[in-house]
């Protein structure tokens, strides 16, 4: 496609609930960053993959986040047991390939989360 | 000390004026900078990015760095309401973690 998308563009979902936001990133982009954004802050790191593998985790809170994207392309965000503190913006980004001096990360769309 | 900091405004300008946003950042090893404008609801859009100290024009913003300062700004000149929104400075950590600071928020006013 010709830039990120994500699904759904809104979640809402009751404490104690699975959900999985999707992430498509840019056509040939290798690699594929997942933030979260809260109220009027900026977007903050969760995690970031290169091909398939999770190259950097550390952004994500706690084990009830986890993340996939099996086959290089398409990502999940994945959250168990929700928490009304996980109610937010969660953004994901691509870019051609990271490691190089100029890495662009260009935004999907997010999709709002909120726990009730 | 945050890693990287914006004034969160708002900053109001008038139409036409110059508007001057700043954003300080705190690892001297930062190579590359990136300006993001964020409308209400929307996601981060690219503006402008910026890898040597000294100005970089592109048509009515000019970003400016200097690294001695550790400083950072974007100019926009000539403003109009539709740049109002809130613009976000990016610093990448390492080769490929971007860390945001809050976003200003610009409204200029007609």
């Amino acid at each position: 496609g010709a830039g990120v998308s994500q699904t759904p563009s809104n979640k809402v979902t009751e404490k104690g609930k699975y959900v999985e936001l999707r992430c498509d990133p840019i056509s040939g982009h290798t690699a594929l960053y997942w933030y979260r954004q809260s109220l009027g802050q900026g977007p903050e790191f969760l995690i970031y993959f290169q091909g398939t593998g999770a190259a950097d985790d550390s952004g994500l809170p706690n084990d009830r986040f986890f993340a996939v994207r099996p086959e290089g392309s398409v990502s999940t965000l994945k959250i168990q047991r929700t928490e009304r503190g996980d109610s937010a913006v969660y953004l994901c980004a691509s870019s051609l390939s990271a490691g190089a001096v100029i890495d662009t990360q260009y935004f999907g769309p997010g999709t709002r989360l909120t726990v009730l | 000390q945050k890693e990287v900091e914006q004034n969160s405004g708002p900053l109001s300008v008038p139409e036409g004026a110059i508007a001057s946003l700043n954003c300080t950042y705190s690892d001297r090893g930062s190579q590359s900078f990136f300006w993001y404008r964020q409308y209400s609801g929307k996601s981060p859009e690219l503006i402008m990015s910026i890898y040597s100290n000294g100005d970089k024009e592109d048509g009515r913003f000019t970003a400016q760095l200097n690294k001695a300062s550790q400083y950072v700004s974007l100019l926009i000149r000539d403003s109009q309401p539709s740049d109002s929104a809130t613009y976000l400075c990016a610093v990448p950590s390492g080769t490929y973690k971007y860390i945001f600071g809050t976003g200003t928020r610009l409204k200029v006013l007609a």
